[in-house]
């Protein structure tokens, strides 16, 4: 069963816009990622936010977490065509004696010239 | 660094076949997992190994799958008999923190 749930399920913008996706979960957790997959590939780790930071920052990429309100938003600024993918949160919690991650449906981003 | 190798890319078989999926983890990486990806149920966690031994198969469909990893460098999912409803994505990931590292996936189509 998926724990987190993006919004918007799709998105779609111009090259130089900023992109804003959203996940909101269930359950308490110890940390949550976000991954990024690109069309027919791997998924690859973005960044990792732990339920006692509140923001993180990596580049263009900015997380927040809200465990009051059980949500996260990834912000890409400045996009790129480049940027174009599915992106996905994942909440991790120990709840089974390792981090095990849930991940929520996604959401595809495209970026047009 | 070569990454997580998954082999092989694709697959196609016929339903009653067996389908073995092999996955090499990143070298010093102790836990490894197996997850299926399809668009109805998205990326599903099947089975993980810590230090070769599973320690949670809770997500593994049906006895018809199985998988083993029978030293750090290896691990198998096996599928037998497979079914149509087993076509999927199936991605082997390894970690040594709480960050992933997904293989390329192996794109499983049963006919």
């Amino acid at each position: 069963s998926q724990q987190g749930e993006e919004d918007p399920q799709a998105l779609s913008i111009q090259e130089g816009e900023n992109a804003t996706m959203n996940c909101s979960y269930k359950t308490s957790i110890n940390n949550l990622q976000w991954y990024r997959q690109n069309s027919g590939r791997g998924l690859v780790h973005l960044i990792l936010i732990r339920s006692n930071e509140r923001e993180k920052h990596s580049g263009r990429l900015r997380v927040t977490l809200d465990t009051s309100k059980k949500s996260s938003s990834l912000l890409i600024t400045a996009s790129r065509a480049a940027d174009t993918a599915s992106y996905f949160c994942a909440t991790g919690d120990f709840s089974g004696g390792y981090n095990k991650l849930i991940f929520g449906a996604g959401t595809r981003l495209a970026v047009h010239p | 660094d070569a990454g997580v190798i998954q082999s092989p890319r694709h697959e196609v078989t016929e339903m009653g076949q067996e389908v073995t999926l092999r996955c090499k983890p990143i070298s010093g990486h102790n836990s490894l997992f197996w997850y299926r990806q399809t668009m109805m149920r998205g990326l599903e966690l099947l089975i993980y190994f810590n230090n070769n031994v599973p320690i949670d198969d809770s997500g593994m469909p049906e006895d018809r799958f199985s998988a083993k990893m029978p030293n750090a460098s290896f691990s198998t999912l096996k599928i037998q008999p497979s079914e149509p409803r087993d076509s999927a994505v199936y991605f082997c990931a390894s970690s040594l923190l709480e960050t992933q590292y997904f293989g390329p996936g192996t794109r499983l189509l049963v006919l």
